[in-house]
């Protein structure tokens, strides 16, 4: 079974720049998540998707931070315009219910450098 | 607010020894709890997940307790060995979301 996939792997942009990662879930999970991930810190959620609908996007940053899963199936997350403070690293993760019924399956995660 | 913690500081111990890794929450009572181990570069994997109603879980060399009164989770690696290396992280759940904690680091020295 493929597991999440998400690229590019590694960005490095200026500040004000703008960046865009994608993802692609595991084959039929119906959720799917963004976390930020700051060095040193554990991963902190900033979208969830239910099929094509958010279920919760409470942290998510909408001034710069906007994200989309159209036709239910692979996702994208942009920030526009980067600061220095979104360096982090970005991670996907799809469950096959809600979080709440048992594991997420993570990406690789996607690494972004604001200079 | 709600918070959950795990010790920041890094764990060392020597191979064959038991690693006792620990997470704490605070201000609420989460339906269930999830432990991740991350490797450096890599997205965490999940190992095990315990729910409000069970005390104990174990799998293979791995054990998770659940103490509602201390408000608190234990994670256990028994016969511990280099490849066990990584960070752990702890997240606590309600029905819509999944709370991460910052991770112990932990090192099994041979």
């Amino acid at each position: 079974e493929a597991g999440v996939a998400q690229s590019p792997r590694y960005k490095i942009i200026e500040k004000r720049q703008s960046v865009a990662f994608w993802c692609n879930p595991i084959s039929g999970h119906a959720t799917l998540y963004w976390y930020q991930q700051i060095l040193g810190q554990g991963p902190k959620l900033l979208i969830q998707f239910q099929n094509n609908g958010v279920v919760d996007d409470s942290q998510l940053p909408k001034d710069r931070f906007s994200a989309e899963r159209l036709k239910g199936v692979d996702s994208t997350l942009k920030i526009q315009p980067a600061k220095l403070e979104d360096s982090a690293v970005y991670l996907c993760a799809s469950s096959s219910g809600p979080a709440n019924t048992g594991e997420l399956f993570f990406g690789e995660g996607s690494r972004l450098t604001v200079l | 607010s709600q918070k959950i913690e795990q010790n920041s500081e890094a764990l060392n111990i020597q191979e064959g020894k038991t690693a006792t890794l620990t997470c704490n929450y605070t201000n609420y009572s989460p339906a269930y709890l999830q432990w991740y181990r991350q490797d450096p570069g890599r997205g965490p994997v999940f190992l095990l997940l315990i729910r409000e109603n069970e005390k104990e879980k174990r799998k293979e060399r791995l054990k998770v307790t659940f103490d509602t009164t201390l408000k608190q989770s234990l994670f256990h690696i028994t016969a511990s060995q280099p490849a066990d290396s990584a960070t752990y992280l702890c997240a606590s759940g309600s029905a819509r979301q999944l709370t991460f904690g910052s991770g112990t680091q932990l090192t099994v020295l041979p």
